[in-house]
């Protein structure tokens, strides 16, 4: 049973240039959460999805951030116009229900470096 | 001030040592508490969680939560090289989806 998978796994972007990061949650889990981690700093939740609804944005920047978590496919967290602050490693996780929060399984991360 | 603060070490400890580990929250209100482990470059691992106050074992691992004081620890006996990774604390409110994590402790253990 594979675990929760993200990809790329390192990606480097020049400033301006999009970024795009993709989630595949663990068999059977429908929902979604984006946290990004600074150096030194710990996790900071951004998104919490389940299929194809935005469950809680609280924690996106209101600008140049988005994710989508579609009835096909990956949850993707795409990130516009990319800026040196924006470079982080960014982590998704995965639970099978609403009342199973606490035990987030989260991927391998991307790291995201912006030049 | 952080909602969860958490000394980030280093802390180096030699094999079989007792570890405590320890974070302090602001928000009377959180509800859950949860310890992750993180190895380096790699996803965090959820090692346990605990609703309210409390203890709560798990092999060599304890997790204790006292609400009266904002105080959340995790004690690791026999203590491991293999146990050598950031540990990172966790809380969040009964009904809300954002965690406020600590910044993390890098915790070694040597042989």
């Amino acid at each position: 049973n594979a675990g929760v998978m993200q990809n790329p796994r390192h990606l480097v972007r020049r400033r301006g240039q999009e970024a795009r990061l993709r989630c595949s949650p663990m068999k059977g889990h429908s929902h979604v959460y984006w946290y990004r981690q600074l150096p030194e700093e710990g996790l900071k939740f951004m998104v919490y999805l389940q299929k194809e609804n935005i469950i809680d944005e609280s924690g996106m920047p209101k600008e140049r951030f988005s994710a989508e978590f579609p009835k096909e496919g990956p949850s993707i967290l795409r990130i516009q116009q990319v800026v040196r602050g924006d470079s982080a490693a960014y982590f998704c996780a995965s639970s099978p229900n609403e009342q199973t929060q606490e035990t987030q399984y989260f991927g391998p991360g991307t790291r995201l470096l912006v030049l | 001030q952080k909602e969860v603060e958490q000394d980030p070490g280093p802390l180096s400890v030699p094999e079989g040592a007792i570890v405590s580990l320890n974070c302090t929250y602001s928000n009377s209100a959180f509800q859950y508490f949860m310890w992750y482990r993180q190895y380096s470059r790699k996803g965090p691992e959820l090692l346990m969680y605990t609703y309210s106050s409390g203890n709560k074992e798990d092999g060599r691992f304890t997790a204790q939560v006292d609400k009266s004081s904002k105080y959340i620890s995790l004690f690791i006996r026999d203590s491991q090289p293999s146990d050598s990774a950031t540990y990172l604390c966790a809380s969040r409110l009964y009904n809300n989806n954002d965690m406020r994590f600590g910044a993390g402790t890098r915790l070694t253990v040597k042989p």
